[in-house]
């Protein structure tokens, strides 16, 4: 079981360049999200979701594209990379159910902007 | 909508010392909570959490965490703290059904562990 796996780990990109970071889980989880994380402003969800061909937007959606063809991956692409989206990304994994639903993070990617 | 505060950025104890991290949350139902841990180059990696029941609940490596409903509150504690718990820590509140995977994260409180 890898669990939340994310590729690459690092990035540096130029201003304008597109890209797309992977994640991927295999625990059969219904529920993904995207966070990026900023010095002292803890996480905050660019887009989520809840199944296979459903995707919503989370508190910071503008700059990012999501699909969920498979239940397994949840690819999010930068569609013209800014300085300001220079941060830490992690993608998140949960089940539906109450009683489990605690979110298991991947290691995270660190995307540079210049 | 949903919001954690954690109002200390940063806490130092000395080893062996305990520790409690504040939080806050603010949330219209029965809140989901939990605490994380992120270890300095890695993610984040469940404590523990609070659905429902008894609101003092165990997590893993000696902490715990009690639910006040009265006070919002939902602090983290542990009775002797070891240099291997330095490291930053979030509190965040989450939801079931359509909001679920939409958790909200405090900005974390970074825990410096002296000797």
């Amino acid at each position: 079981n890898a669990g939340v796996t994310q590729t690459p780990k690092f990035q540096v990109l130029k201003t304008g360049q597109s890209m797309t970071l992977q994640c991927a889980q295999d625990m059969n989880h219904e529920y993904m999200s995207w966070y990026r994380q900023d010095p002292g402003m803890g996480l905050r969800l660019i887009h989520y979701s809840v199944g296979a061909g459903i995707t919503d937007q989370g508190e910071v959606p503008n700059g990012y594209n999501v699909s969920r063809s498979t239940t397994e991956d949840f690819p999010l692409r930068l569609l013209s990379a800014a300085p300001s989206q220079t941060s830490v990304y992690f993608c998140a994994s949960s089940y539906s159910s109450s009683r489990q639903y605690e979110q298991y993070f991947g290691p995270g990617t660190r995307l540079t902007v210049t | 909508a949903q919001s954690v505060t954690q109002p200390d950025i940063h806490i130092t104890v000395s080893e062996g010392a305990s520790l409690e991290l504040r939080c806050n949350y603010s949330y219209g139902a029965t809140p989901y909570l939990f605490w994380y841990v992120q270890s300095p180059g890695q993610g984040l990696q469940l404590l523990l959490k609070y659905f429902s029941g008894d609101t003092l609940v165990q997590g893993i490596k000696g902490f715990e965490a009690e639910f006040k409903r009265s006070q919002s509150s939902f602090n983290l504690r542990k009775p002797s703290v070891h240099w291997s718990d330095a490291a930053e820590y979030f509190c965040a509140v989450g939801a079931l059904n359509t909001n679920a995977g939409k958790s909200t994260f405090g900005d974390g409180t970074t825990l410096t562990v002296k000797p």
